[in-house]
Order: structure tokens, then C-alpha cells, then sequence
């Protein structure tokens, strides 16, 4: 089984600029996360989509969207990028992610298989 | 904001020595993860334990989710568990769902 592919792997961009990242997820998964990694701020969970839904998401500016495709595909967009935003951008993909199971509250989960990451430098 | 705190920072071990890693959270949560982060940044799901013990192989961990504290064991170390270990929990309730730790540095010497 093809593990979850990122592209792409390195990008440099100046500030202002936009960027999309990409994520394959593996096949079957469903859901699909973000995560941010900074030596400053460590990891971020950005967001997480499921079946083309956000639904969850961190505490992160508007600035930062993203979207997945009825192939589970996820792109992240990041606007007006700033000095900040260089950082190694990761995702993990699963079958059920952060899900809430029914009325119980109780969160499914299930093995969590993360990408490569994309390294982003703003210039 | 709920703390995530983990402990100790860095260590180094000989291989074949054993290790705790302690993650202390601030608050109650609806479940909490351990991560491994290999040194080329492959990022590694090791477990969910919102309670109890789990074990895979030589790594097993404990949550004590009433004194908000779980702890990662390494037995046997081999050079290939060198990394950063990550704790994280989640509160999908919160607008802070899901907070890392700053992670434990191990490395393991041959």
C-alpha cells in the first residue's frame, strides 16, 4: 500500500505570496489532517477534513484554508504569507481521524500515517 | 489554554537501556497521543491512550487520566528509537483542540 505523498517536498516563496501545498492521502483513508512545525511553536494541529468536510480545526488566521476532493486529496492554501509561516507543513491521513463517536462523546481513532512534510521558507 | 508538559527535555542513553518519558497535561481530556519523530522528521503515531496501558513490542504506555499524567516506557533501546517523542491531547470541544507537547529528545548511543 502506497504510503501518504506531500508535494511539494521544499518551497521557497517571499512574503506576500500564496502557496498550496498538497496531500495524498492512502487509499481508503477518509480522513485527512494538518499540522504545522516550528522551532519556536513546535507542532500545530491546523485542520482536519473528512470527506470533504472541515471538521476540526485549530487556532490558526483565516489566512490559512484548505480543502479535500471527493479522492480524499487535500490541498492546504496559505495567503499572504509572512515571515512566520516558514515551517515543515505535515499531514497524516486515517480512516476515521478525530472523530466523535455518536451520542457518547467519546473519540474514535484510529493509526494516524503522516507524510514526508513540506519544508516552506519565506523569504 | 490547556498545558501540555513533558519531561525530561533531552536524554541520552546507551543501547539496551531502558526509559520513561512523562507527559503532564492541565486538564481533563477526551484522549491523548504519543508520537515519534525520527531524525529525518518522519513523524510516527506510537499510540492513543486516554487511560489504562498499552504495549507494541519494547514500547508501552500508561495514561492516569484522573492525575493527568501519562508516561511512555522504552525497553531495550536501540540506536533506531533516537528521535523526538511528542505527547499530545485532545479536547475536540475546545477551540484548542488538539496541543503538543514540546517533546522529549532521546538519542541513543550505539
Amino acid at each position: 500500500k502506497a504510503g501518504v505523498t506531500q508535494t511539494p517536498r521544499y518551497l521557497i516563496k517571499t512574503r506576500g505570496q500564496q502557496v498550496t501545498l498538497s496531500c495524498s492521502p492512502i487509499s481508503g483513508h477518509r480522513s485527512v489532517s494538518w499540522y504545522q512545525q516550528t522551532p519556536g511553536q513546535g507542532l500545530q494541529f491546523l485542520f482536519e477534513y473528512f470527506s470533504e468536510t472541515q471538521r476540526n480545526k485549530g487556532n490558526f488566521p483565516g489566512r490559512f484554508s484548505g480543502r479535500q476532493f471527493s479522492n480524499s486529496r487535500s490541498e492546504m492554501n496559505v495567503s499572504t504569507l509572512e515571515l512566520g509561516d516558514s515551517a515543515l507543513y505535515l499531514c497524516a491521513s486515517s480512516l476515521v481521524g478525530y472523530g466523535l463517536a455518536g451520542g457518547s462523546g467519546s473519540l474514535l481513532t484510529d493509526t494516524q500515517y503522516f507524510g514526508p512534510g513540506t519544508r516552506l521558507t519565506v523569504l | 489554554g490547556i498545558q501540555v508538559e513533558q519531561s525530561p527535555p533531552d536524554l541520552i542513553l546507551q543501547e539496551g537501556a531502558n526509559s520513561t518519558l512523562r507527559c503532564n497535561f492541565s486538564d481533563s481530556v477526551n484522549n491523548l497521543q504519543w508520537f515519534h519523530q525520527n531524525p529525518w522528521g518522519q513523524l510516527i503515531n506510537l499510540f492513543y491512550i486516554p487511560s489504562g496501558t498499552k504495549q507494541n513490542g519494547r514500547l508501552s504506555a500508561t495514561t492516569v487520566a484522573t492525575e493527568r499524567y501519562s508516561l511512555l516506557y522504552i525497553s531495550s533501546s536501540q540506536t533506531t528509537d533516537s528521535g523526538v517523542y511528542f505527547c499530545a491531547v485532545l479536547w475536540m470541544n475546545r477551540d484548542d483542540k488538539i496541543i503538543f507537547g514540546k517533546g522529549t529528545r532521546l538519542h541513543i548511543l550505539p
